[in-house]
């Protein structure tokens, strides 16, 4: 089963224009992880999120993590070509052994326009 | 990005063939995992080696085959794939430490073509 929904599934935004994907689980998570991939390349860590409440940023993105630890959104100000790429989320669970396993949302495919 | 590398990039297979997926991290990390990506699919993971050994088979068949020599080296082993096994594979590195985060760094992943 999917625990980490992500929406929405692709967005294009106008060049200089905000936007927002959101990474919602069905359980309260460990950490959150988001991850940026250009289509057919690995993935670019961007950032985690440990705690109920954090929000960290770098250069023009800024990820937040909910109080319950169960939601997540990453916000892109004034959008450029180079934020074009998919966005995916990463989520670990507390639960025993199973440290270092990773668990994936589908992904949102973000196109910027001129 | 050098830090996780994968070989070859690009790889197209018939179905009785038998090829390997390289990958090798220079991040001095003790776990190692392949994962799959399929057109429009989240992310699967296949295979964890922490420490050298395989602590996870997400019920892969058995035409894939991974090996992990040592901590800095993984590898794929396919053989009688299927066209429907065509992917982008990934690999990846972390450094797992009990009741710690476990930040992924990725490779730039295999696109395998089965004809």
């Amino acid at each position: 089963s999917q625990e980490l929904e992500q929406s929405p599934q692709s967005l294009i935004v106008q060049e200089g224009k905000n936007l927002t994907i959101n990474c919602t689980s069905s359980k309260t998570l460990y950490g959150l992880y988001w991850y940026k991939q250009k289509y057919g390349e690995g993935l670019i860590f961007l950032m985690m999120l440990q705690k109920g409440g954090e929000e960290k940023s770098h250069e023009k993105i800024t990820a937040k993590l909910d109080e319950k630890k169960q939601q997540s959104s990453l916000h892109i100000t004034a959008s450029q070509p180079s934020h074009a790429g998919i966005y995916l989320c990463g989520a670990d669970f507390p639960r025993g052994d199973s440290w270092g396993k990773l668990q994936f949302g589908a992904g949102t495919q973000v196109v910027v326009t001129p | 990005e050098t830090g996780v590398t994968q070989t070859p990039r690009h790889l197209v297979m018939g179905m009785t063939n038998k090829k390997s997926l390289k990958c090798e991290q220079h991040l001095g990390h003790n776990a190692m995992y392949w994962y799959k990506q399929s057109a429009k699919k989240p992310l699967e993971l296949m295979f964890v080696y922490n420490f050298k050994e395989q602590t996870e088979n997400n019920s892969v068949p058995s035409r894939f085959s991974p090996e992990c020599p040592n901590s800095s080296h993984l590898f794929l082993h396919l053989h009688t794939l299927q066209p429907e096994d065509s992917a982008l594979y990934l690999c990846a590195s972390s450094q797992v430490r009990a009741s710690s985060y476990n930040e992924q760094f990725f490779g730039p992943g295999t696109r395998l073509t089965v004809l």
